[in-house]
């Protein structure tokens, strides 16, 4: 039973465009959501996360909201550029724990 | 600092053979994870440890895995015997314990023939 879903295996954006990456989690005891990028041939590198007291986190270029009445996060990437394409993960933090999704990636298109 | 570092980065093996993956976390770091990356299930936690003591293993798959860690710097994760099922990524990570982040290492792509 997957605890944080990413609906959406891959996305194409264009250069300049804004990206929006989504996430669900059915578990409402996690109490930090993070979110990973992954080059090929890499190990994920921490993006950006949020506490679940907030609502919004804003780091340049990269946002994340948490609607925690629907288990609900997004990463929003404004402006999108082809540095960007990657896979990017989901990860929520309970008992101390990260729990990840499967992964969406990412192509930002010249 | 070095970052975490896993040896080998690729190793493929026969079906049958013992197979040992290695990771030393960031000096300091007192928390460490063990990952299996799939197409399938995406990263799923095999088994963490605090302090060198293992707090949970739910995510060992079966018998045939087995992970220790003798000292701070050092742990492995062992498959024996490897079938072609276990064929995968593998990341090891470390973090200071109540750290909300971890720090992960490149992985080691295992294929078992």
């Amino acid at each position: 039973d997957q605890q944080v879903k990413q609906n959406s295996p891959s996305l194409s954006v264009q250069e300049g465009r804004i990206s929006i990456l989504n996430c669900d989690y059915t578990n409402s005891m996690f109490d930090y959501f993070l979110w990973y990028k992954k080059y090929p041939a890499e190990g994920p590198t921490f993006l950006i996360s949020i506490s679940s007291i907030k609502d919004k986190n804003e780091d340049g270029r990269f946002t994340v909201f948490l609607n925690k009445s629907a288990k609900h996060l997004s990463l929003h990437i404004v402006p999108s550029q082809p540095g960007d394409s990657a896979v990017y993960f989901c990860a929520a933090r309970g008992s101390e724990k990260l729990v990840f999704g499967k992964g969406t990636k990412l192509t930002v298109n010249p | 600092d070095a970052g975490v570092i896993q040896s080998p980065r690729h190793e493929v093996t026969e079906m049958g053979q013992e197979v040992t993956l290695r990771c030393k976390p960031i000096s300091g770091h007192n928390s460490l994870f063990w990952y299996r990356q799939t197409m399938m299930r995406g990263l799923e936690l095999l088994i963490y440890f605090n302090n060198n003591v293992p707090i949970d293993d739910s995510g060992m798959p079966e018998d045939r895995f087995s992970a220790k860690m003798p000292n701070a710097s050092f742990s492995t994760l062992k498959i024996q015997p490897s079938e072609p099922r276990d064929s995968a990524v593998y990341f090891c990570a470390s973090s200071l314990s109540g750290a909300y982040g971890y720090t992960f290492g490149s992985g080691t792509r295992l294929t078992v023939v």
